[in-house]
């Protein structure tokens, strides 16, 4: 039903380096959301947009960057990777702002 | 603030009822989401209710009672598929920026189905 990509699925790399993660939808969709979540705990709402060349932080603090210049594709880039940045990264979309339809995430390992 | 409370774990036999409460306190109310997350996938979306009273949608229902703070996910027949975290979600329209709703999700309640 969801036509929401991430890519990759699994990402292992070594500190100081530059990462960006994929995320696109085929849905058309305005507003688009990346959710970081660790285990055995919520999901924490990192950044936002609501559309082309609109992007906003969310609650928890994140050093990555987003950006949005295509409805499609919302990229989220680390630019220098630490430990501390180990997580899952989950990428959503909504037509409406109400059901959300997620990818399959990132899960994210900085060594 | 936000707080969004849940159990942590549950186990029920399959074939059973189980039902996973949810307590909330936000500043707002605009919608209380139910999502199903199976271990090392993408969570996805089980049920939205606004209005106080029970949706049913097959095998799982949800319930809202808004003056209580109040929701719980019910499910029947249970099957060894259902074995996942359910993810309890509420919508609050003063905690994000102007024209824009977000959710704030709880940790979640770990639920295994057991033969």
């Amino acid at each position: 039903e969801a036509d929401i990509y991430q890519t990759p699925r699994y990402l292992v790399i070594g500190t100081g380096k530059k990462i960006t993660l994929e995320c696109s939808q085929t849905m058309g969709h305005d507003k688009m959301y990346w959710y970081q979540q660790d285990p055995g705990m919520e999901l924490h709402l990192i950044h936002y947009s609501y559309g082309v060349n609109s992007t906003e932080k969310g609650d928890l603090s994140s050093e990555s960057t987003v950006s949005r210049i295509r409805t499609e594709h919302f990229p989220l880039t680390l630019e220098s990777a630490r430990p501390s940045h180990t997580s899952q990264y989950l990428c959503a979309s909504s037509a409406n702002g109400e059901k959300l339809f997620f990818g399959s995430g990132t899960q994210l390992s900085v060594l | 603030g936000q707080n969004i409370d849940q159990p942590t774990e549950m186990t029920a036999t399959e074939g059973a009822i189980v039902q996973i409460n949810c307590t909330y306190q936000t500043s707002g109310f605009n919608g209380l989401f139910w999502y199903q997350q199976h271990a090392g996938e993408a969570p996805t979306f089980l049920s939205y209710n606004v209005l106080d009273g029970l949706e049913e949608k097959g095998r799982f229902s949800s319930f809202l009672s808004r003056s209580k703070g109040y929701s719980y996910l019910l499910l029947k027949e249970l099957q060894m598929k259902d074995s996942a975290s359910y993810l309890c979600a509420v919508r609050d329209p003063y905690k994000a920026g102007a024209g824009s709703y977000q959710l704030t999700f709880g940790k979640g309640t770990k639920l295994s189905v057991i033969p």
